[in-house]
């Protein structure tokens, strides 16, 4: 159980234009799921928060124009980084918190790479 | 805010050896905390968590850690590693109350050689 996708796993595009990453929990309604950013070798940094039916809380630094994210049902979060650009390449995993007994962990996605040429 | 110390960056050790992975972290509330694990080019795996009650928790493939709250740490052991432990570990905490979001430690690459 408490499985996460994500999709795409990878990704190459042109700056300038629009990525969509999807994010799924699969076997369990997750009221909130979180987007993070990592860098190679580094630890993960959280981005935002997403509550379904809400609008997502964005950590300080991050820009909710650049990152686009919408919560549209308890299975399915998606991330879209608008105009992307060379230094937004990096791997971006998400995270979903179920309820019931799984409420206080979260169960991460496989992640996706984005490569902007 | 809390915070979370990886004392250890790298920890190389030997085929069937016992490892200890620190963990420390600092918060002014009360904090669920976990141990996750990430191989290369993946997301990341729960290996344990604690919430309350028995402060040894059992994990997944034979790791365990202890919480001991005066000494504000969760450290990770294994007490026969294999070579396929080899990883990045992650110790994270989340506060009470704080939407269960995640504050992580900076990772300590487990490196297993044979």
């Amino acid at each position: 159980g408490a499985v996460v996708s994500q999709h795409p796993s990878w990704v190459i595009c042109k700056s300038g234009t629009s990525v969509k990453i999807e994010c799924r929990s699969l076997d369990f309604q997750a009221t909130t799921m979180f987007w993070y950013r990592q860098f190679p070798k580094q630890s993960l940094m959280l981005m935002a928060t997403s509550n379904e039916g809400s609008k997502a809380t964005y950590e300080q630094g991050v820009e909710k124009d650049k990152f686009l994210i919408n919560h549209a049902s308890l299975t399915l979060s998606t991330l879209t980084v608008t105009s992307a650009h060379p230094e937004d390449s990096s791997f971006y995993i998400c995270s979903a918190r179920g309820v019931g007994d799984t409420g206080e962990t979260q169960y991460f996605g496989p992640g996706t790479r984005l490569l902007v040429l | 805010a809390q915070s979370v110390t990886q004392l250890d960056s790298q920890v190389p050790v030997f085929e069937e050896a016992p490892v200890e992975l620190r963990c420390n972290y600092s918060s002014s509330v009360s904090v669920y905390l976990f141990w996750y694990v990430q191989y290369p080019n993946q997301g990341l795996q729960l290996l344990l968590k604690y919430l309350s009650g028995s402060t040894l928790v059992k994990g997944i493939n034979g790791f365990e850690a202890e919480f001991n709250k005066s000494q504000t740490s969760f450290h990770l052991r294994k007490p026969s590693v294999h070579i396929s432990d080899t990883a990045e570990y992650f110790c994270a905490v989340s506060r009470w109350g704080s939407n269960y979001k995640l504050t992580f430690g900076k990772g300590t690459l487990l490196t297993v050689n044979p």
